[in-house]
């Protein structure tokens, strides 16, 4: 199936620790994208990439490194992680670089949970 | 001020009814509105997408604009069970049409 897939589903992990999440596409799309949705369900850009290359740094904390291998991927790194980082984070992508020329397609997300 | 404030609900109605979900934004130079729509444990999902003042209609879904009061809308006729979920307002940034902004979404439970 066409689609942004990302993987694990849900993360726990106690605070400190070091995680990754990763993203594929195989829409063929051009710019991906990482977004926080935090418990009040409000979401927020994080990230984007263009091509492998960061179009959008959001001010996160630097212990957030994204990493673009090619363009169907788009992993996200996070370092020490605290208890305020818990929530879902989602994968999405868009055929091109600005968020008006094409929809944004999402991924299922993943639940992190920090103990 | 929030770039996109939405009331965050929830709202419960009967099936068939019609439901109006609504968001306020603060930049009078926004052109492009978008409704995501995320049901639960999903990803949002693009619904309806407008550009500048006026309706648009899909199905049982009307978007609609109103520049002058800052003010989007979103309409359901005939609502049914299958609509129940979050529905989410959108719009590229001040920053630049490449960044979207949110809003916090509308929970809503359509009841059999």
């Amino acid at each position: 199936d066409t689609a942004v897939s990302q993987t694990p589903k849900y993360l726990v992990t106690q605070m400190g620790n070091d995680k990754s999440i990763k993203c594929e596409q195989n829409l063929g799309h051009d710019t991906m994208y990482w977004y926080k949705q935090d418990s009040k369900k409000f979401l927020k850009i994080m990230f984007s990439y263009n091509n492998k290359e960061l179009i959008i740094n959001e001010t996160v904390p630097n212990r957030f490194s994204p990493k673009s291998p090619d363009k169907a991927h788009l992993n996200l790194h996070i370092n020490s992680l605290e208890l305020g980082d818990s929530a879902v984070y989602f994968c999405a992508s868009s055929q091109g670089q600005g968020a008006t020329s094409s929809p944004l397609h999402f991924g299922n997300g993943t639940r992190l949970t920090v103990t | 001020q929030k770039e996109v404030e939405q009331d965050p609900g929830p709202l419960s109605v009967p099936e068939g009814a019609i439901v109006s979900l609504n968001c306020t934004y603060s930049n009078s130079a926004f052109q492009y509105f978008m409704w995501y729509r995320q049901y639960s444990r999903k990803g949002p999902e693009l619904l309806m997408y407008t550009y500048s003042s006026g309706n648009k209609e899909d199905g049982r879904f009307t978007a609609q604009v109103d520049k002058s009061s800052k003010y989007i809308s979103l309409f359901i006729r005939d609502s049914q069970p299958s609509d129940s979920a979050t529905y989410l307002c959108a719009t590229p940034s001040e920053g630049g049409s490449e960044k979207l902004v949110f809003g916090k979404g509308t929970k809503l439970t359509v009841n059999p």
